[in-house]
């Protein structure tokens, strides 16, 4: 199993591109989560998905689109970046409740110049 | 809102020193995660408590959930080099979803 993974590792945007960033799991979890970390701030919840179909706002939501594809995907969208988003974007899945044990991708490495 | 807070936010000691870390929520948590995060790694379970006043062990970790469920602790005994790392508590109350707190880089002197 290769858990949660996450595409790409490493990404350098300027103000006002978009882009994507991808997210799959192959551990049968119900639900996921986007994540970004910045220094001295530990890990904020942007979006999250408690199943296939469904999706609810975080704690830091705003500039962020999600799609939960299907049970495996789930994808965050930045329409158009600031620089206020550089940072560290980790994925996670737990079986079914944010209570529940959560597995992290290793991440993406976002820049926005 | 929910806010859990962990102290300290660096920690620097000797190898063989003892390290604590705390973390103390505004509001009383159903439970409270512990990770481990590598640098240039991803965060890593590490253990759930539940109970009041539950205490749980892992070798030389002892992780404690306080009385009131709204304040927990993670300490190390006898510190290793493969102890460096951010530790990060996570809570979660039944009013708002899962609250990490900002983490204690742990750091270790040879």
């Amino acid at each position: 199993n290769a858990g949660v993974t996450q595409t790409p590792k490493f990404q350098v945007l300027k103000t006002g591109q978009s882009m994507t960033l991808q997210c799959a799991q192959d551990m049968n979890h119900n639900s996921m989560y986007w994540y970004r970390q910045d220094p001295g701030m530990g890990l904020r919840l942007i979006y999250y998905s408690a199943s296939e179909g469904t999706t609810d706002k975080g704690e830091v939501p705003n500039g962020y689109n999600v799609s939960r594809l299907n049970k495996r995907e789930f994808s965050l969208r930045l329409e158009s970046a600031a620089p206020s988003q550089t940072s560290v974007y980790f994925c996670a899945s737990s079986v079914i409740r944010s209570t529940d044990t959560q597995y992290f991708g290793p991440g993406t490495r976002l820049t926005v110049l | 809102g929910q806010q859990v807070m962990q102290i300290p936010q660096y920690q620097h000691v000797q190898e063989g020193e003892d390290f604590t870390t705390y973390c103390n929520s505004s509001t009383t948590l159903s439970n409270i995660q512990w990770y481990k995060q590598r640098p240039g790694g991803h965060p890593v379970f590490l253990i759930q408590l539940v109970k009041s006043g539950e205490v749980k062990k892992q070798k030389r970790l002892t992780f404690q959930f306080g009385e009131a469920k709204k304040n927990s602790s993670l300490h190390i005994t006898a510190t290793q080099t493969t102890d460096v790392g951010t530790y990060f508590c996570a809570g979660y109350s039944s009013a708002s979803k899962i609250i990490f707190g900002s983490g204690t880089r742990l750091s270790i002197r040879p």
